[in-house]
């Protein structure tokens, strides 16, 4: 099965509400890294987060390595934080990233 | 910040040909690697590659691909001969070292479309 699973798999909020993106991974990993992917494809690297939580302007990513899952909190969301997040652990020595199905989120003014 | 660069955005080309896809890493860097996404399907690794040597490869990474980074001039991807299952995102990543708390650093991805 998917060793990395991200939920909810798309979201519409409107500007201004907070979002909650999951990722849960099934197997140990080395660390969690939270990519944007905007809507023509391009990406965007986010946090690199082994473990703890990690803020970056309205951005914080929380990983809990020993209950395998990884969140990232987009507070007062805007309209230009529309695209896709992706998360991906990195397992092994080589830098071998597993990525998750991404979530679709859509920011409505 | 640190930035790697993709050239072109987006080629086409006709199936059985050759192509080389660019990334010009972070200057620093010293592993490289390539990753591919289907339109709509999720991102998978290929190949990673150091000190002039692939290190470890997926099973995507098929015998028609090759890489290279001759001179410490751009990373290549090279397919020869192209297949129509080759079409994707292909995105060239950086780090500058392997060691856990560093980060891949992403170009936008170059759009190849085999025709």
């Amino acid at each position: 099965g998917q060793q990395v699973q991200q939920s909810p798999a798309s979201l519409v909020l409107q500007e201004g509400e907070n979002a909650e993106l999951q990722c849960n991974f099934s197997t140990s990993l080395n660390s969690m890294q939270w990519f944007y992917q905007r809507p023509e494809g391009s990406l965007v690297s986010l946090f690199y987060n082994p473990s703890g939580t990690k803020q970056s302007g309205r951005l914080t990513s929380t990983t809990v390595i020993k209950e395998r899952r990884s969140s990232l909190h987009i507070s007062s969301s805007q309209i230009t934080d529309s695209g896709t997040y992706l998360c991906a652990m990195e397992r092994g020595s080589n830098y071998q990233l597993i990525w998750g199905s991404g979530t679709k989120l859509i920011i409505k003014p | 910040g640190p930035k790697v660069l993709q050239i072109p955005s987006h080629q086409i080309i006709d199936m059985g040909q050759m192509v080389t896809l660019n990334c010009d890493p972070v200057s620093n860097h010293l592993y490289f690697y390539w990753y591919k996404q289907i339109l709509g399907q999720q991102m998978e690794f290929l190949v990673n590659f150091y000190n002039g040597k692939v290190m470890e490869k997926s099973k995507l990474f098929k015998d028609q691909f090759s890489v290279e980074r001759p001179d410490g001039s751009y990373f290549t991807l090279k397919i020869q001969p192209t297949a129509l299952e080759d079409s994707a995102v292909y995105f060239c990543a950086s780090s500058l070292g392997q060691r856990t708390n560093e980060r891949l650093f992403f170009g936008h991805g170059t759009k190849l479309s085999v025709l």
